[in-house]
């Protein structure tokens, strides 16, 4: 079963712009994780946030976590047409089983 | 750079084969896993192993299975192939478990197809 699902399924934007996705989750968690895939490639880990942090940041990507909630954004800002990306969110929950959600595409038009 | 490295690119199968895609990371990592990836189905985790001759199933292992006699190569094995097995096949390794907050390095990914 999926654990992270991720809101909006596509997003489209202009080159400049910020891009935020969401990730919900269901059960508790370790840590939660955001990826990127380029098209037909595997995965590139962007940001690790510990459940017990709230925001944390690495260069243009801000990622927020609620733990409450059990949901985490990500943003990304002053997007870029090389951003355009497929990205997704996981969760650790025993150990290092890493459990993905569907992800977001994002399209960034120059 | 961590590296983990997957036999093939793009595989062509014939339904009823026996099919086994190759994993190999050179991180000395303890876990190691199998995801497929399907469209609007993100990533869904087969098997996982956290060392070598220890698996534990994942969300959908029904139709594959696994082997790891070493700790850099994670296997995985479809007994036989069907169509509804073509897809994506993802591996990734990470530190044990006793380092519960690192993060995943992925290999490039086997397109499989069953025909």
């Amino acid at each position: 079963s999926q654990q992270g699902e991720e809101d909006p399924q596509a997003l489209s934007i202009q080159e400049g712009e910020n891009a935020t996705m969401n990730c919900s989750y269901k059960t508790s968690i370790n840590n939660l994780q955001w990826y990127r895939q380029n098209s037909g490639r595997g995965l590139v880990h962007l940001i690790l946030i510990r459940s017990n942090e709230r925001e944390k940041h690495s260069g243009r990507l801000r990622v927020t976590l609620d733990t409450s909630k059990k949901s985490s954004s990500l943003l990304i800002t002053a997007s870029r047409a090389a951003d355009t990306a497929s990205y997704f969110c996981a969760t650790t929950k025993y150990g290092n089983k890493l459990v993905f959600g569907a992800g977001t595409i994002l399209r960034v038009k120059s | 750079d961590v590296k983990v490295t997957q036999s093939s690119r793009y595989l062509v199968k014939r339904t009823g084969e026996k099919v086994f895609l190759e994993c190999v990371q050179d991180m000395d990592h303890e876990n190691m896993f199998w995801y497929r990836q399907d469209p609007g189905l993100g990533l869904r985790l087969i098997y996982f192993s956290y060392d070598v001759k220890m698996k534990e199933k994942g969300d959908i292992p029904e139709g594959y299975s696994v082997s790891r006699e070493k700790k850099e190569r994670f296997s995985l094995i479809l007994e036989s192939a069907s169509t509804n097995q073509t897809s994506m096949y993802l591996c990734a390794s990470s530190f044990s478990f006793s380092l519960p907050n690192t993060e995943a390095f992925f290999g490039q990914g086997t397109r499989l197809t069953v025909v």
